[in-house]
């Protein structure tokens, strides 16, 4: 398994509050990618990093910004946090992009009351 | 652009019945398709993937899938279901073009119960 470690796991924040979700990885990989969960909708991309200090915007990106200054670290800030943003976090990261598989980390359950 | 359907939020199935996953897809290129499964309060991890070098692919667990172009679906199919196969079943799509970048478009995932 790839060593992919998320960071909180859980965290119950506020309306209005600025929250970072952490993810490290150990396999060097150059793709990173951040999702987020929610029933119905599957998993969504939010943002991606395609290597240290490129990044770019998924599909649902309005409220979050990202920064990867080393490539084993890639951050998610959620610049005020809303409760529409209560969901599961993913990271994932892949050694390629395109037909590589993609591994994910074990999740960020973020409540926002 | 890019979407996945899978039809049927939740299926159910006897142990031993098989098992059948439905998953439809729009790409305007050649596409990457792959199946995950993610068990409770874990991430994801993969269970097969169709990259263009075969259109039945198969996977961990006994899972396979056929990619079907005419019929843009890859779905899922296990002959015999055991009670570990319990999960939520994810399908997704990439393309194969050179500036995807691996981003994945999930379809809205189906969970799987498997009685006794």
């Amino acid at each position: 398994d790839a060593g992919i470690t998320q960071s909180p796991r859980h965290k119950v924040t506020e309306t209005g509050t600025p929250v970072t979700l952490r993810c490290h990885q150990t396999e060097n990989h150059r793709y990173m990618y951040w999702y987020r969960q929610d029933p119905g909708h599957g998993l969504r991309l939010i943002h991606y990093s395609y290597g240290v200090k490129d990044t770019d915007k998924g599909e649902v990106s309005d409220g979050y910004s990202v920064s990867r200054s080393k490539t084993e670290d890639f951050l998610l800030t959620l610049e005020s946090a809303t409760s529409s943003q209560t969901s599961v976090y993913f990271c994932a990261t892949g050694e390629h992009g395109g037909y590589n598989e993609q591994f994910f980390g074990p999740g960020t359950r973020l409540t926002v009351l | 652009a890019q979407s996945v359907t899978q039809l049927g939020s939740h299926v159910s199935v006897s142990e031993g019945a098989l098992v059948l996953l439905r998953c439809n897809y729009s790409s305007s290129v050649p596409p990457y398709l792959f199946w995950y499964v993610q068990y409770p309060n874990q991430g994801l991890q993969l269970l097969l993937k169709y990259t263009s070098a075969a259109t039945l692919v198969k996977g961990i667990n006994g899972f396979e899938a056929e990619f079907k172009k005419s019929e843009t679906s890859f779905h899922l199919t296990k002959p015999s279901a055991h009670m570990s196969d319990a999960a939520e079943y994810f399908c997704a799509v990439t393309n194969a073009g050179g500036t995807s970048y691996g981003k994945l478009t999930f379809g809205q995932g189906t969970i799987l119960t498997v009685h006794p």
